[in-house]
């Protein structure tokens, strides 16, 4: 059980928009750290998609969005590609637990 | 560009001492500007984080690891280390290494080596 809920899998088809949500609690999220998001392609090593809650690292396209409300957190990908098809996780920082956290990781199916 | 490749043995018996390397090519391991990340990933299942090393010779560990775990680093051969003792086989992972940068103020996970699995069995 990750201390950042996210769902299990979300699905779109080409050219569509999904939003991957990302909830923690006052610890983390709501206690006001940032917030980053990283897309892991099958058998390569994670990579920042977004970082500080909505800045994206140069070679992003802006396709990727990142916002941040309370103690939660969205990943938002328009105009869905194939290529993206990968899994996703958020992470912040908890203050309780004195660790960085992830949330459990998000798969996204392109139809 | 950075580049950080993991290294160290596939294989660890129960209760013995997990080490690996990574080594940092393309930039200085010396820079203050950088800290300095162990992180794991169990087959199929999430990211965890290890531990960090700052420069400044701070260390940071994640508690549910307890005194199992230490990150070092050499600034001459450019590469910090990872040290788990009493391994089980809910220590069986790919093992990452990983340097965070700072943009802002903000502090991420910013550059992430291939990894490497480590399975631990007898």
């Amino acid at each position: 059980q990750s201390v950042l809920t996210q769902p299990p899998s979300v699905s779109g088809a080409p050219g569509q928009r999904v939003t991957i949500s990302c909830t923690g609690n006052t610890s983390n999220i709501g206690a006001g750290y940032d917030v980053h998001w990283f897309q892991q392609l099958q058998g390569t090593a994670p990579k920042v998609l977004i970082f500080d809650n909505g800045n994206r690292p140069s070679g992003v396209p802006d396709r990727f969005s990142g916002s941040k409300s309370a103690t939660s957190a969205f990943l938002a990908i328009s105009g869905l590609q194939a290529d993206d098809e990968a899994d996703y996780y958020c992470q912040s920082y908890d203050n309780y637990l004195s660790v960085w956290v992830f949330g459990g990781g998000t798969k996204l199916t392109v139809l | 560009q950075v580049q950080l490749q993991e290294s160290g043995p596939g294989l660890v018996k129960p209760s013995e001492t997990l080490s690996l390397t990574c080594t940092v090519s393309g930039d200085s391991i010396s820079k203050s500007s950088y800290i300095y990340n162990w992180i794991r990933q169990p087959a199929g299942r999430g990211l965890e984080w290890l531990g960090r090393f700052y420069l400044t010779g701070h260390t940071s560990y994640n508690p549910s690891l307890k005194s199992r775990v230490s990150i070092s680093i050499d600034t001459s051969k450019n590469q910090f280390s990872l040290r788990l003792t009493s391994v089980t086989a809910a220590d069986t992972a790919v093992y990452y290494c990983v340097r965070s940068s700072n943009s802002g103020g903000v502090w991420y996970f910013a550059d992430w080596g291939q990894g490497t699995q480590v399975t631990v069995s007898s």
